[in-house]
């Protein structure tokens, strides 16, 4: 069964980095074909790409975002870290992690998402 | 950067009922495109991938049709359950994107 939770501050100050960590269970991060990515949606609206590490550490990210952004991961821990510098007031949103399986680049199971709210 | 346009936005129909739901991108994208369902303040749930493929669990009423660059979700006999938003999302290149949202509310 697969599970993947987020973690980190529900509240941060602008120009603040933020670091979120998503925790899993049911995969490994070491099977070939297998990745993490990270979704976020601010409230009411839609839902937008952020970032994906593969098994073999390949790195993809949003090129709108890609200066702010960097994924990790620790194979061991069965983590996956992102981090977002320079937090502005329009990067509140909801962050989720999600499994990327083997073959298709979709998302096939979420975590449950942590709010981020950026206000000083 | 491809960009999908879902359409309607705002869809009501009632129980029972049958409801189309389109995805049309600016450049083809083969049949590289997904089909989630959302619940308020839930995660979304993957629905359907490659298109016209279904996701394991999910009622064989939903299906997805199309390929290059024009996609439809249907949904046929429609339950209790199926209203929520949809979004389509297009794996064909990075950046992946998602459709702007379709929300299916009760007539």
């Amino acid at each position: 069964q697969i599970t993947l939770k987020e973690s980190g501050p529900t509240l941060v100050k602008p120009t603040q980095t933020l670091t979120l960590t998503c925790t899993f269970s049911g995969f490994s991060l070491s099977t070939s074909g297998v990745g993490v990515g990270w979704i976020r949606q601010p409230p009411g609206k839609a839902l937008e790409w952020l970032a994906l590490i593969y098994w073999n550490d390949d790195k993809r990210y949003s090129p709108s975002l890609k200066s702010r952004l960097t994924i990790t991961k620790d194979t061991s821990k069965n983590q996956v870290v992102l981090t977002m510098t320079n937090m502005d007031p329009v990067d509140t949103a909801t962050y989720y992690c999600a499994h990327r399986p083997d073959g298709r680049s979709v998302f096939d199971y979420w975590g449950q998402g942590t709010l981020v709210t950026v206000s000083s | 950067v491809i960009w999908m346009t879902q359409s309607p936005s705002l869809l009501s129909a009632s129980t029972g009922d049958r409801v189309i739901i389109s995805c049309r991108m600016s450049q083809g994208i083969s049949s590289y495109l997904a089909w989630y369902q959302q619940k308020p303040g839930k995660a979304p749930e993957l629905l359907i991938y490659a298109a016209s493929t279904l996701q394991s669990g999910v009622p064989s009423r939903f299906s997805g049709s199309g390929s290059g660059t024009d996609f439809t979700l249907t949904i046929s006999c429609l339950q209790s359950e199926d209203f929520a938003t949809y979004y389509c999302q297009q794996y064909y290149s990075f950046p992946y994107t998602f459709g702007q949202g379709t929300k299916l509310e009760i007539k």
